[in-house]
């Protein structure tokens, strides 16, 4: 099973927003609404932050949003702030595995 | 709240067997409703999915370690553990436990444990 692909990185300046697009096939982020989204900071596990491409989890600010169209699914963030900076994985539910994207760095400039 | 830790060996020889074990504290495994997983992330790179075991010890496994691996759970003890074999430098990774929730989405993580495989 390949990586969802994603970009390698984006930036954005405070209270700006921005898009991280994780793109897939019709085997999975395309064929189910079970795509995820995560935060990780550097030396720390993942934190969930979208589940079901555009639900959030208790405790996650409403500036995080995820949505889908066909193959690809993107998760925005609006409202910058500089605790954004990290690293975020897309992920994805197949028939037969789970499948990560290979991460964006967020850089808030 | 439901917690995971993971412990095992920080130092596994080539060609021998990684273990390790995830606790989990704040609920319990055998409720049901949920999947243990077991995620790495290879040095500077991305998160790879390894598996899941279910409480009654139905597993999934990714099929590329799929040869090498089993995960298997204790539920009087409330642990689920990883046993990857024949491993080699390219297992080097830390490895996160999780519990996969609704959608497939892992809603919460241990802390991860480093483990390299170096003799």
């Amino acid at each position: 099973q390949s990586a969802l692909t994603q970009p390698a990185s984006v930036s954005g300046s405070p209270g700006q927003s921005i898009t991280i697009s994780c793109t897939g096939t019709s085997s999975d982020v395309g064929g189910y609404n079970f795509v995820s989204w995560y935060q990780q900071h550097p030396g720390k596990a993942p934190k969930l932050v979208i589940f079901e491409v555009s639900n959030r989890p208790s405790g996650i600010s409403n500036r995080f949003s995820g949505s889908k169209s066909g193959n690809t699914a993107s998760l925005t963030i609006s409202g910058l702030q500089a605790e954004d900076e990290a690293d975020y994985y897309c992920s994805s539910y197949t028939s037969s595995s789970r499948v990560f994207g290979g991460g964006t760095k967020l850089t808030v400039l | 709240q439901v917690q995971l830790q993971e412990s095992g060996p920080g130092l596994v020889r080539p060609s021998q067997t990684l273990s390790l074990t995830c606790t989990v504290s704040g609920g319990s495994i055998s409720s049901g409703g949920f999947y243990w997983s077991w995620i790495r992330q290879h040095p500077g790179k991305g998160l790879e999915w390894i598996g899941y075991i279910y409480y009654s010890g139905n597993t999934y496994y990714n099929p590329s370690l799929r040869s090498r691996l089993t995960i298997s759970v204790d539920t009087s003890k409330n642990q689920f553990s990883l046993r990857l074999n024949s491993v080699t430098a390219a297992d080097t990774a830390v490895y996160f436990c999780a519990r996969e929730a609704d959608g497939a989405s892992f809603d919460i993580w241990g802390q991860g444990t480093m483990v390299t495989v170096s003799s």
